[in-house]
């Protein structure tokens, strides 16, 4: 089974630009989450997504949204972006009935 | 006090040694719990997953799991240098949290030859 794919895997922005991210997971897997990695914050979660419907969100202000659709691909939005926007962007996906995640190789976004 | 968190590195250990990396969390009520491995550069990768008191064995690895306790553990028998790299514990807080893994803020593990 092929894993879980994200494009762009790199990314550069100009501040007050706003970026659109792409999740693709894997084979029959509905739940997809989304992550932010820092080095200063580390794995943050930002929000989940299954069956088309967002059933979690984490502490992230409004200008990160996502969406899913039918086939479970999902993006993520990011608004207005900040120098602080600056991360790696990591979407994973879930079996029905399991917690376990499987991440992609992430999109690396540089906000200059 | 933060929901997970992991004992602090780096830690080094010599090739074919025991690693023995740690973690502790805050919700009482928490039912699943991962280690993840992580190389430099590179996404996360699922290396085990525990749920029920006790250990829980794959290969070289062990994942022990003490509930009353709230700690969670990760033994790597006969370390390799390939073994280096970036540990992090994630744990499903609570009873229900959809899709939400907490990490711990990772151990750095060193396999020197």
């Amino acid at each position: 089974k092929a894993g879980v794919t994200q494009t762009p895997r790199y990314l550069i922005k100009t501040r007050g630009q706003q970026v659109t991210l792409s999740c693709s997971p894997i084979s029959g897997h509905r739940s997809v989450s989304w992550y932010q990695q820092t080095p200063g914050q580390g794995l943050q979660f930002l929000f989940e997504y299954f069956s088309e419907t967002q059933r979690n969100k984490g502490n992230f202000p409004g200008r990160f949204s996502g969406r899913q659709f039918s086939n479970s691909r999902s993006e993520m939005n990011v608004s207005t972006l900040e120098l602080g926007d600056s991360a790696l962007y990591l979407c994973a996906s879930s079996p029905d009935r399991s917690h376990e995640q499987y991440f992609g190789p992430g999109t690396r976004l540089t906000v200059t | 006090q933060k929901e997970v968190e992991q004992n602090s590195g780096p830690l080094s250990v010599p090739e074919g040694a025991i690693a023995s990396l740690n973690c502790t969390y805050s919700d009482r009520g928490s039912q699943s719990f991962f280690w993840y491995r992580q190389y430099s550069g590179k996404s996360p990768e699922l290396i085990m997953s525990i749920y029920s008191n006790g250990d829980k064995e794959d290969g070289r690895f062990t994942a022990q799991l003490n509930k009353a306790s709230q700690y969670v553990s990760l033994l790597i028998r006969d370390s390799q240098p390939s073994d280096s790299a970036t540990y992090l514990c994630a744990v499903i807080l609570g009873g229900t949290s959809y899709g939400k893994l907490t990490f711990g803020q990772g151990t750095i593990l060193t396999v020197h030859p």
